[in-house]
């Protein structure tokens, strides 16, 4: 079982719409999780963190935690064709250990 | 503010040689985050330095070394180049114990 699992997609959704993205995590000790957005030849750029559990809101994003189901997601609201992209969740254990766990990755399309 | 900053963006090697990677993080940033990126594979996590000590490694066999300097820059040295070693390798930086951020990234392919 990988450590943190995300579906790979491709998930297409229409623009405007509400793009959800999932992620499951295997180790209780996760502390803390992080969505990270990279396009096409590009370098992973921090969307958003959270470490508590609930929902965390950022403009057009949304992170919600359940740590007890051990699972992580990214709501993206009024989905624009700039989101397209692969979104990457990681999880970390903090207190020390700081390296960050990815899973491989949803590709997101938007369509216009 | 300037991001975390790679050189060389690309670089060709071919099998045995070596390669040398730089890095340097954010101003204020402590500590450096290398991460291997290869096809398929995900972002697999290499070397941990913080305050110039190695403070955590990944799954990755001692041919893949690095150092931090005094000014918090970093290299990664990949010594006997193997053609699994192509991939994007890339830096990340934090204040200790906070968000990492990430640089464009050094495009490694050996021949």
């Amino acid at each position: 079982q990988k450590e943190v699992e995300q579906n790979s997609g491709p998930l297409s959704v229409p623009e405007g719409a509400i793009a959800s993205l999932n992620c499951t995590y295997s180790d209780r000790g996760s502390q803390s999780f992080f969505w990270y957005r990279q396009y096409s030849g590009k370098s992973p750029e921090l969307i958003m963190f959270i470490y508590s559990n609930g929902d965390k809101e950022d403009g057009r994003f949304t992170a919600q935690l359940n740590k007890a189901s051990q699972y992580v997601s990214l709501l993206i609201r009024d989905s624009q064709p700039s989101d397209s992209a692969t979104y990457l969740c990681a999880a970390r254990k903090d207190f020390g250990n700081e390296k960050l766990t990815f899973g491989t990755g949803t590709r997101l399309t938007i369509i216009p | 503010e300037a991001g975390v900053t790679q050189s060389p963006t690309h670089l060709i090697k071919t099998r045995g040689q070596q390669a040398t990677l730089r890095c340097s993080p954010i101003s204020g940033h402590t500590s450096v985050y290398w991460y291997q990126q290869a096809l398929g594979l995900g972002l697999q996590f290499l070397l941990w330095y913080d305050e110039g000590e190695e403070r955590n490694r990944g799954n990755f066999p001692p041919r893949f070394s690095g150092r931090q300097f005094p000014n918090y820059s970093s290299e990664l040295n990949v010594n006997a180049l193997e053609l699994e070693d192509s991939a994007l390798y890339l830096c990340a930086s934090s204040p200790l114990t906070d968000t990492q951020y990430f640089g464009p990234g050094t495009r490694l392919t050996v021949l």
